[in-house]
């Protein structure tokens, strides 16, 4: 039974266009957090969510916007794609701020 | 100045070496220290934390926590070929809301 999950697991698609990459947790945590890990493993931060309410929002384009439609879902919009955006983005849960994080499988995203 | 330093590697040890590996962090008054390993095409998986100054032991793995020089250590002793892979460090600054993780050191188990 998967605690975090996040779909699709690979998404090739061209510049110019819009996806979604959804992520659910069934840990019943109150945080939600999406990372982007670029080709040399670096993990940032993009957004956090706690109880569905946006915490933190890192000096990401405008074109990424997440939505948390309640505490157990946090969805990441990206619109008009570029080949820079190609990473890994990985949907992550935890109890509270200070506690250890739980990762989803990842969604290897490729602008092609 | 990176909030979580760590020597990216590769770090080569043989099998039933000990491996260490090192992180140092800027923020003086994190108060809490994370270990995740990390296999190629995987996501981060936690292995430590720790939050008090010295050792905490889990097995193979030791977490070691200087607070006063500010670096997060970690121990395997007895490597294995599976301990192959690559191992991050999050820090949790105060007031910052978030993890902070450092690059990662790229290990390999030798056989």
């Amino acid at each position: 039974d998967t605690a975090v999950s996040q779909t699709p697991k690979y998404l090739v698609t061209q510049m110019g266009n819009d996806k979604s990459i959804k992520c659910e947790q069934n840990l019943g945590h109150d945080t939600m957090y999406w990372y982007k890990q670029d080709s040399k493993k670096f993990l940032k931060i993009m957004f956090s969510y706690n109880n569905k309410e946006l915490i933190i929002n890192e000096t990401v384009p405008n074109r990424f916007s997440p939505k948390s439609p309640d505490k157990a879902h946090l969805n990441l919009h990206i619109n008009s794609l570029e080949l820079g955006d190609s990473a890994v983005y990985f949907c992550a849960s935890s109890q509270g701020r200070a506690a250890p994080v739980n990762f989803g499988q990842g969604t290897r995203l490729t602008v092609v | 100045q990176k909030e979580v330093e760590q020597n990216s590697g590769p770090l080569s040890v043989p099998e039933g070496a000990i491996a260490s590996l090192n992180c140092t962090y800027s923020d003086r008054g994190s108060q809490s220290f994370f270990w995740y390993r990390q296999y190629s095409g995987k996501s981060p998986e936690l292995i430590m934390f720790i939050y008090s100054n010295g050792d905490k032991e889990d097995g193979r793995f030791t977490a070691q926590l200087n607070k006063a020089s500010q670096y997060v250590s970690l121990l395997i002793r007895d490597s294995q070929p599976s301990d192959s892979a690559t191992y991050l460090c999050a820090v949790n600054p105060p007031d910052r809301n978030q993890f902070y993780f450092g690059t990662g050191t790229s290990l390999t188990v030798i056989p």
